[in-house]
């Protein structure tokens, strides 16, 4: 079965502190690897897919790297705007398309 | 606004009753996906269809099913509802991209369900 763990489950930071989000997962191959943000009540909004180890993307603060154990999500000098839950989600190439996601990081950047 | 629209926003029932609940997804998508959040079960896949057609099932109770109509739309519905159905329930839209598999999934702002 596939698995997500993502790690801290909570993260607190004071503004410009970098710090970094890891999403470990065990897949029977993988096909793409997702990360999303979610604020509270909202709907989870799409950041970055990452399809192969060694690959990375960035966007704004975030960046996000692969490697065939796991994922991690950098967030470089965060604003308090940065503030949300952090899923990582995988899509197995056995499982169809549907996504198995992490229980999430919670990071609240203070000012 | 990731063009995924839900209806109703909240949800407030009594146990033993049906709901529906509507997605619209993003113009051009023709796969639909619906999820449930609990706070104990985190983000769980429920159904998948494309074009009408199921294509994908989860952890989908038999009290629940779906439906995608021609027009695209999808609804959820579920019945003989639980306390423990209180959750919030997403829609989420992907179009197709190349080799048959579908691109990142759009979510919509969500249902939020209270059984009471």
């Amino acid at each position: 079965e596939d698995q997500v763990t993502q790690s801290p489950e909570a993260l607190r930071l004071q503004e410009g502190e970098s710090s970094s989000l890891n999403c470990s997962y065990t897949v029977s191959g993988l096909r793409g690897l997702f990360w999303y943000r979610q604020d509270p009540g909202k709907g989870p909004e799409f950041l970055f897919t990452l399809y192969s180890a060694g690959e990375e993307k960035e966007k704004e603060r975030l960046k996000a790297t692969l490697t065939k154990k796991e994922s991690f999500l950098h967030i470089t000098a965060p604003k308090p705007e940065d503030s949300a839950t952090y899923l990582c989600a995988v899509q197995a190439k056995a499982a169809g398309n549907k996504l198995t996601f992490g229980g999430g990081t919670r990071v609240l950047v203070k000012p | 606004d990731s063009g995924v629209t839900q209806t109703p926003k909240h949800l407030i029932t009594a146990t033993g009753q049906r709901v529906t609940l509507r997605c619209s997804p993003r113009s051009g998508d023709l796969s639909v996906y619906w999820y449930q959040q609990s706070l104990d079960q985190g983000l769980q896949f429920l159904i998948q269809y494309y074009n009408g057609e199921e294509r994908a099932k989860g952890n989908i109770l038999e009290r629940f099913s779906a439906q995608q109509f021609p027009d695209l739309h999808s609804e959820l519905n579920l019945s003989s509802l639980e306390l423990g159905d209180s959750a919030l329930y997403f829609c989420a839209s992907s179009a197709l991209g190349s080799g048959g598999w579908y691109n990142e999934q759009f979510f919509g702002p969500g249902t939020r369900l209270t059984v009471l």
